[in-house]
């Protein structure tokens, strides 16, 4: 099964700046998802996005989903110290269980 | 609302002793189970999922096994601990194949 891969590995920025995590992958999918773990914690499904959709807005999370390209794209805006963690893509591409990249650590430095 | 729970939250464990994580699930019935292992700054790697009590599939061949011997109980096993067991243990569980919700964690350290 194929997993996402995000870009970059990881990212620092200063606190009220606004981050973008990209995640490319290769075969057809159902929708793709992102999650976030603090460190030493499960992850926390953050947004989920169909193969129909091209954008999906929640709260400061914006993503986009580009079916053409097979990428797609969380940016987080007006980036808080608390945003500090490790974001994954995950993607469904049928009836198997999802496939998580290996993530992006993002450090927000206050 | 649904809960999700690991323990224990720590374990350290000789090599070539045994290991059992359990993980169960509140507040819904018949979820898919899933085990994950995290090394240090890496991805999860999916280690067993499970639809229905009974119904385990390996994604990886290794020491380790798993079983669900209740509908929201899902425990993972080793009889025998190598170094290289070491590492994050994540349990979630689904509704369907979509939106994972995972457990706090089991991080295991292996002398």
């Amino acid at each position: 099964s194929q997993q996402g891969e995000e870009d970059p590995q990881a990212l620092s920025i200063q606190e009220g700046e606004n981050a973008t995590m990209n995640c490319s992958y290769k075969t057809s999918i159902n929708n793709l998802q992102w999650y976030r773990q603090n460190s030493g914690r499960g992850l926390v499904h953050l947004i989920l996005i169909r193969s129909n959709e091209r954008e999906k807005h929640s709260g400061r999370l914006r993503v986009t989903l580009d079916t053409s390209k097979k990428s797609s794209s969380l940016l987080i805006t007006a980036s808080r110290a608390a945003d500090t963690a490790s974001y994954f893509c995950a993607l469904n591409s049928g009836n198997t269980p999802l496939v998580f990249g290996k993530g992006t650590r993002l450090s927000v430095i206050a | 609302s649904q809960t999700i729970h690991q323990w224990p939250a720590t374990l350290v464990q000789p090599v070539g002793s045994p290991l059992s994580l359990e993980c169960t699930v509140e507040g819904t019935s018949n979820p898919n189970l899933y085990w994950y292992r995290q090394a240090a700054g890496r991805g999860l790697q999916l280690l067993f999922y499970s639809v229905g009590i009974g119904q385990i599939s390996s994604e990886v061949p290794q020491n380790l096994s798993a079983s669900r011997p209740q509908d929201r109980q899902f425990i993972l096993s080793s009889k025998k601990l190598l170094l290289s067991d070491s590492g994050f243990y994540l349990c979630a569980w689904s509704r369907n194949q979509e939106t994972q919700y995972f457990g706090p964690g089991t991080r295991l350290l292996v002398l």
